[in-house]
């Protein structure tokens, strides 16, 4: 049972480029969020969906879009990398009503020059 | 709105030391509390959590009890060992919803041999 996996691991960007962060899920889980760590802030969940087909945005969305195409996959887009985007990204998931029962990823670190 | 405040990091303790990270909120209603840990390179895991007042998680030799009127969950072990380093979350669930939890910004327990 795979979990809740990310993809890539590592990447570095330079200012300006785009890139997607995958996060796929095998526990047909509905809810998914994407959250940023940063040193001294925490987490913060940037956006989230509550399935297929729907997003919404969390408290740090800017500069990031997402889609739910499909239920198991949640996709992160940065259109115009910042370095104010450098973090490092988590993505979880649980079932509908169950947030006590959140599964995390292992996170994406990303560094944007 | 929600929030969470932990004391601040790191906190550096010897082996077989008792342990206490201090956790306050703020929330609307009556939230579920929760802490999580994070280990080097990993994503969060649940360590223990709590629905109601006075009830006590407890969970790999940490507890944590609810206290309403102190707004307070505060994480408590009487003998750490060193594979306790980790960073660990306190967060807060009011209600269930879609919106993930609210988490405190973290801290950082390194235990010296």
């Amino acid at each position: 049972n795979a979990g809740v996996t990310q993809t890539p691991k590592f990447r570095v960007l330079k200012t300006g480029q785009s890139m997607t962060l995958l996060c796929a899920q095998d526990m047909n889980h509905e809810y998914m969020y994407w959250y940023r760590q940063d040193p001294g802030m925490g987490l913060r969940l940037i956006h989230y969906s509550v399935g297929e087909g729907t997003t919404a945005k969390g408290e740090v969305p800017d500069g990031y879009n997402v889609s739910r195409l499909k239920k198991q996959n949640f996709l992160l887009g940065l259109e115009s990398a910042a370095p104010s985007q450098t973090s490092v990204y988590f993505c979880a998931s649980n079932l509908r009503g169950l947030t006590e029962k959140l599964f995390f990823g292992s996170g994406t670190q990303l560094s944007v020059l | 709105g929600n929030s969470v405040t932990q004391m601040e990091g790191p906190v550096t303790l010897s082996e077989e030391a008792f342990l206490t990270i201090n956790c306050t909120y703020t929330a609307t209603g009556y939230p579920s509390l929760f802490w999580y840990v994070q280990y080097p390179g990993e994503g969060l895991q649940l360590l223990l959590k709590a629905t109601k007042a006075d009830d006590k998680g407890s969970n790999k030799g940490f507890e944590a009890t609810y206290r309403k009127e102190t707004t307070s969950f505060h994480l408590e072990k009487g003998s750490v060992q060193v594979s306790d380093s980790a960073v660990y979350f306190c967060a807060l669930n009011s209600g269930g919803g879609a919106d993930g939890l609210t988490f405190g910004k973290g801290t950082h327990l390194i235990i010296q041999p």
